[in-house]
């Protein structure tokens, strides 16, 4: 199957600072790329959508101000959480698809913020 | 915010036993996904299934889909212990992909 890679896997940062987690489509091209959060035990939270060129469509309580998706080409998708502190640490995973077929998963990155 | 609701939240069973996992949904969908996420880590991909199939095979997985009623059936039949996982139902709708809250499932060996 199609492969999507994302990096880090685990990150780990001082509260304050901001971090930049990529999500690369490795074999198609991504014309939709959707970010979740997820905390322990709970299922995957949609944060937003994105399609390439455009700017994000977030979800309905999750600023954008302080996690602004990039998503400039069709192969790559950033999510950068800025001004860290430690409730935003969480697992956050990205998807990606070609139009409207099958969506495949990032491995997620799990962010600690100290 | 999420979808819908998968229940039951948690399920223990004997390997070997079926497992079935439900899910309903709110909006209209395209097509609906199952997927599987052992503990902190990504999820896998089981099967798709579109708004106009009805029932979906795939090795020992069993998915059916009832519009009408907005619910989706995942059904593992001969349940291994290796099939212990968290199991989630994702709807596709119009530019969207949300997730419901999942099930758990334990497979006593």
């Amino acid at each position: 199957g199609a492969v999507v890679s994302q990096h880090p896997s685990w990150v780990i940062c001082k509260s304050g600072t901001s971090v930049k987690i990529e999500c690369r489509s490795l074999d198609f091209q991504a014309t939709t790329m959707f970010w979740y959060r997820q905390f322990p035990k709970q299922s995957l939270m949609l944060m937003a959508t994105s399609n390439e060129g455009s700017k994000a469509t977030y979800e309905q309580g999750v600023e954008k101000d302080k996690f602004l998706i990039n998503h400039a080409s069709l192969t790559l998708s950033t999510l950068t959480v800025t001004s860290a502190h430690p409730e935003d640490s969480s697992f956050y995973i990205c998807s990606a698809r070609e139009w409207v077929t099958e969506a495949f998963f990032g491995q997620g990155t799990r962010l600690t913020v100290v | 915010s999420q979808q819908g609701e998968e229940d039951p939240q948690a399920l223990s069973i004997q390997e070997g036993e079926n497992a079935t996992m439900n899910c309903s949904y709110k909006t209209s969908i395209n097509n609906l996904q199952w997927y599987r996420q052992n503990s902190g880590r990504g999820l896998v991909h089981l099967i798709l299934i579109r708004s106009n199939e009805r029932e979906k095979h795939s090795g020992r997985l069993r998915v059916t889909l009832d519009t009408s009623k907005k619910s989706s059936s995942l059904l593992i039949t001969a349940s291994r212990a290796a099939d212990t996982a968290s199991y989630f139902c994702a709807t596709d709708g119009n530019n969207d992909m949300r997730f419901g809250a999942g099930t758990r499932l334990t497979v006593k060996p």
